[in-house]
């Protein structure tokens, strides 16, 4: 168990549908990362925050966002869903912005 | 762009037989490379970092190298428990753990 908790473990949807993925770090830490992982892509950065601010962004749609909040804990947007949204979405959580990352066990979306 | 490229995909051996995997990497200025192991259906779960070439790192039967372009992590007498996808991941730029990974192997280690 890393310690870092993310909910729903599954979560089953519409296309046009609005879900939140929710990622609880482990304590002390101050970063969440967020990635996307689908079979034909491998893991895709999405975004980071670091002590709430945002800090730096990868290939992340303009349908899906983030924030962290002041208890630290994360919650990732996805808007408008596709079918192509299907996968499974992983936080990770370090100490500082540049240290190693442990990650949680993700959510798998599925969008019918 | 940051490339890392791993092989081989798949890797079938027989318990006890010792092997390496590859991964390959093409970065503008590298910052740590990372191994991780990944089981079906769970999150990654962090090996090793290697910061510059010439490192060297073990953990049970786990080593993983560092060179200027590509890490090698070599399995000594796999078990059937080590059956994972082994992924690679570089670091680039200061500040952030901004990662990209390879699209892994698939180690299936038989009794």
């Amino acid at each position: 168990d890393s310690g870092v908790t993310q909910t729903p473990k599954h979560l089953i949807t519409a296309t046009g549908q609005r879900v939140t993925l929710r990622c609880s770090p482990r304590s002390g830490d101050l970063s969440v990362y967020w990635y996307q992982q689908s079979l034909d892509q491998g893991l895709q950065f999405l975004i980071q925050y670091y002590n709430g601010e945002e800090r730096a962004k990868g290939n992340i749609l303009e349908r899906f966002s983030a924030q962290q909040f002041p208890d630290l804990h994360s919650e990732l947007n996805l808007s408008s869903l596709e079918l192509g949204d299907s996968a499974l979405y992983f936080c990770a959580s370090s100490v500082h912005r540049d240290t190693e990352a442990f990650f949680g066990q993700g959510t798998r979306l599925t969008v019918v | 762009e940051d490339q890392v490229t791993q092989s081989p995909e798949a890797l079938r051996l027989q318990e006890g037989e010792s092997s390496s995997l590859n991964c390959s990497y093409t970065v503008s200025g590298l910052r740590g490379l990372f191994w991780y192991r990944q089981d079906p259906g769970k999150g990654p779960e962090f090996l090793f970092t290697l910061y510059s070439a010439g490192e060297e790192k073990e953990k049970e039967r786990l080593k993983a190298t560092l060179t200027k372009k590509e890490s090698f992590l070599h399995i000594t007498a796999p078990k059937p428990e080590d059956s994972a996808t082994y992924l690679c991941a570089v670091q680039t730029g200061a500040g952030s753990y901004q990662l990209t990974f390879g699209k892994g192997t698939k180690l299936s280690v038989i009794p």
